[in-house]
């Protein structure tokens, strides 16, 4: 079983439309979570942290489930802007530093 | 203020033949990370400096190659000898603390391996 796991893509959504990603985990002694977005044939960047009570930003809200290893992604109102793919990260402690490990990505398309 | 700086930003190579990828890391930063993405494969962690030191080299498939930190500015990864399938783009990045927080990426080495 691959470390992180995401919904397979391609996502393709109309202007305005909710979508939602999922991802899943298979260490339970995962720390740090976030959601980064990479744009075609660019970096990633990071699109937001992932906190234990879930934390909202604008459009986007991003949860966190501990006990089924579960995280998620939530866009309201797509914009064409969004079209994007989107990497689920785990961060792990080992004994003195985090091993940070990415999914293998969500594309997603938001089409006029 | 600068990101993290790699080059090449393309390389053509033919098989057998040795490569070198370089990146400067943004000032101030501790940690220094080498990734390669592929579409098979994804984004995989190769390896993982802190403080100059190379603390996770897991991910380094295999003896062809290798990789170095000389001071806190500069790094490299190198593929002696260069297959076809080592072509993908290699992403390094840099993080200012030891555990957690956000990487930043820079624009990757594109390497084509004939």
């Amino acid at each position: 079983r691959k470390e992180v796991e995401q919904d397979p893509g391609p996502f393709n959504v109309p202007e305005g439309a909710t979508v939602a990603f999922n991802c899943t985990y298979s260490n339970s002694a995962s720390q740090s979570f976030f959601w980064y977005r990479q744009d075609c044939r660019k970096e990633p960047k990071l699109l937001m942290s992932v906190y234990s009570s879930g934390n909202e930003d604008g459009r986007f809200t991003a949860q966190l489930n501990r006990a089924s290893q579960y995280i998620s992604l939530l866009i309201r109102d797509s914009k064409l802007s969004d079209s994007a793919t989107y990497l689920c990260v785990v961060a792990t402690m080992k004994t003195s530093y985090d091993k940070v490990i990415f999914g293998p990505g969500t594309s997603l398309s938001v089409i006029p | 203020d600068a990101g993290v700086i790699q080059s090449p930003r393309h390389e053509v190579t033919e098989m057998g033949q040795e490569v070198t990828l370089r990146c400067k890391p943004i000032s101030g930063h501790n940690s220094l990370f080498w990734y390669r993405q592929t579409m098979m494969r994804g984004l995989e962690l190769l390896i993982y400096f802190n403080n100059n030191v190379p603390i996770d080299d897991s991910g380094m498939p295999e003896d062809r190659f290798s990789a170095k930190m000389p001071n806190a500015s500069f790094s490299t990864l190198k593929i002696q000898p260069s297959e076809p399938r080592d072509s993908a783009v290699y992403f390094c990045a840099s993080r200012p603390g030891t555990v957690t927080g956000e990487l930043f990426f820079g624009e990757g080495s594109r390497l084509t391996v004939l």
